[in-house]
């Protein structure tokens, strides 16, 4: 199945800091989607992009995919304390007749007070 | 709720056990999947059923047997296990077809001694 790559996978910053995450591919991808586990919890998901070079926002979150489609960007502008926990890119892929999501290691988000 | 509802929460068991997992999805999807989450790999792929047939499994070891009777329903049966399959196992469902969102069960934590 197609791997992707997740750095960093810590981050801290300071409350009101931004923050982003990145995910990359050596192979292109057809798709990408972006999930959030809190601490204690289950990954939910965020978002999808499937077009070049496609941006989408939610309210403070940016998620960018590039333009060859073998990387993408997550971006949090001012990070409260509800944004604490690990965000995984992951990539839906079709192998042998199956589909599967692929997912980055996490980029964990520490946010310091 | 996330409409996918997995039992037991917590489990320990001894490595001469045998157990069993469920989930249970009421979206109405056609794929279900099985995932180990661990601190060496986070969300590694174990199993997918794709219209109630296994389709990947990933070199998982035969002490881990999934069982799905219907779309709705899927069980991992679990025979003398290690300690170091002791993780959170997430179940998640999906509607098939490229780049459709998972939807994820809050898992259950297994501890193996």
């Amino acid at each position: 199945g197609q791997q992707v790559m997740q750095i960093p996978q810590y981050q801290h910053v300071q409350e009101g800091e931004d923050f982003t995450t990145y995910c990359n591919s050596s192979t292109t991808l057809s798709n990408i989607q972006w999930y959030k586990q809190r601490p204690g919890g289950h990954p939910v998901f965020l978002i999808q992009l499937v077009k070049s070079g496609e941006v989408k926002k939610q309210k403070r979150l940016t998620f960018q995919f590039g333009e060859a489609k073998k990387n993408s960007s997550l971006h949090i502008t001012a990070t409260q304390t509800t944004d604490v926990g690990t965000y995984f890119c992951a990539t839906m892929y079709s192998g042998g007749g199956a589909d599967g999501l692929t997912f980055g290691k996490g980029t964990h988000l520490i946010i310091q007070p | 709720e996330t409409g996918v509802t997995q039992t037991p929460r917590h489990l320990v068991m001894g490595m001469t056990n045998k157990k069993s997992l469920k989930c249970e999805q009421h979206l109405g999807h056609n794929a279900m999947y099985w995932y180990k989450q661990s601190a060496k790999k986070p969300l590694e792929l174990m199993f997918v059923y794709n219209f109630k047939e296994q389709t990947e499994n990933n070199s998982v070891p035969s002490r881990f047997s999934p069982e799905c009777p219907n779309s709705s329903h899927l069980f991992l049966h679990l025979h003398t296990l290690q300690p170091e399959d002791s993780a959170l196992y997430l179940c998640a469902s999906s509607q098939v077809g490229e780049g459709t969102e998972a939807f994820f069960g809050q898992g259950t934590r297994l501890t193996v001694v």
